[in-house]
């Protein structure tokens, strides 16, 4: 079964510095992986996928993200931090093996804050 | 291009009650789908929809929980009767394509927040 896993609940980060916030997975076959970020009382909005090709893939924002096969990772990142960026961040995996329908599987989400 | 719309954006009843959402996906898109969001977590996938036929319910509580796309354009969801643990933020998402396509995208609604006392 796939899985994600978002070690940290919550980063703090100074602005102007550079951030990143962690996900790792676990899938049987290919990932295709997605981060989705959500403002307050807001649905969740789509920054970036990572589907085949370079590993690292850049998105809405500023924002990027490194695929990692060896380490299982996809990790969030933008070099510049600002006080809107902060938010609720959410990794997602879908499985690309298995003929059948897979679903898009979420992590619990980290709260990035972001200081002035 | 107008987003997905939800409906209504707060609800709060007693449970045992009955409620039903209301979803529009973004037009074009065949593929639609419900999540519950409980606090603290991630989104978990309820039903997914491929224009009006289910592709997957595996995780819908069918007890109490149903949804329904007639005309394979926009969706309701029911839950009767409502517990506790239902609580949640329920999210409707679309994409373009047909099941086969995982590497697409999903569009959020901005969620239907329910309380149940």
């Amino acid at each position: 079964a796939q899985s994600v896993a978002q070690p940290e609940d919550q980063v703090n980060v100074a602005e102007g510095n550079p951030l990143t916030v962690k996900c790792t997975y676990s899938v049987s076959g290919n990932p295709y992986l997605f981060w989705y970020v959500q403002y307050p009382n807001r649905g969740l909005q789509f920054l970036l996928k990572y589907i085949t090709g370079d590993n690292l893939v850049k998105g809405s924002y500023g924002f990027e993200a490194e695929f990692n096969k060896s380490q299982t990772s996809f990790h969030l990142k933008k070099p510049s931090a600002l006080v809107s960026d902060s938010a609720l961040y959410f990794c997602a995996v879908r499985d690309s093996f298995n003929s059948g329908n897979t679903p898009l599987v979420f992590g619990k989400g980290t709260r990035l804050s972001v200081i002035a | 291009e107008a987003g997905v719309a939800q409906s209504p954006r707060y609800k709060i009843i007693e449970k045992r009650q009955s409620v039903a959402f209301w979803c529009n996906p973004i037009s074009g898109h065949a593929t639609l789908y419900w999540y519950q969001q409980i606090l603290g977590q991630g989104p978990k996938l309820l039903i997914q929809f491929q224009n009006n036929g289910v592709v997957d319910d595996s995780q819908l509580p069918k007890d109490r929980f149903s949804a329904e796309r007639l005309k394979g354009v926009d969706s309701t969801l029911k839950i009767q009767p409502a517990k506790l643990e239902d609580s949640a933020v329920y999210l409707c998402a679309s994409s373009l394509g047909n099941q086969g396509s995982r590497y697409n995208e999903q569009f959020f609604g901005p969620g239907t927040r329910l309380t149940v006392l």
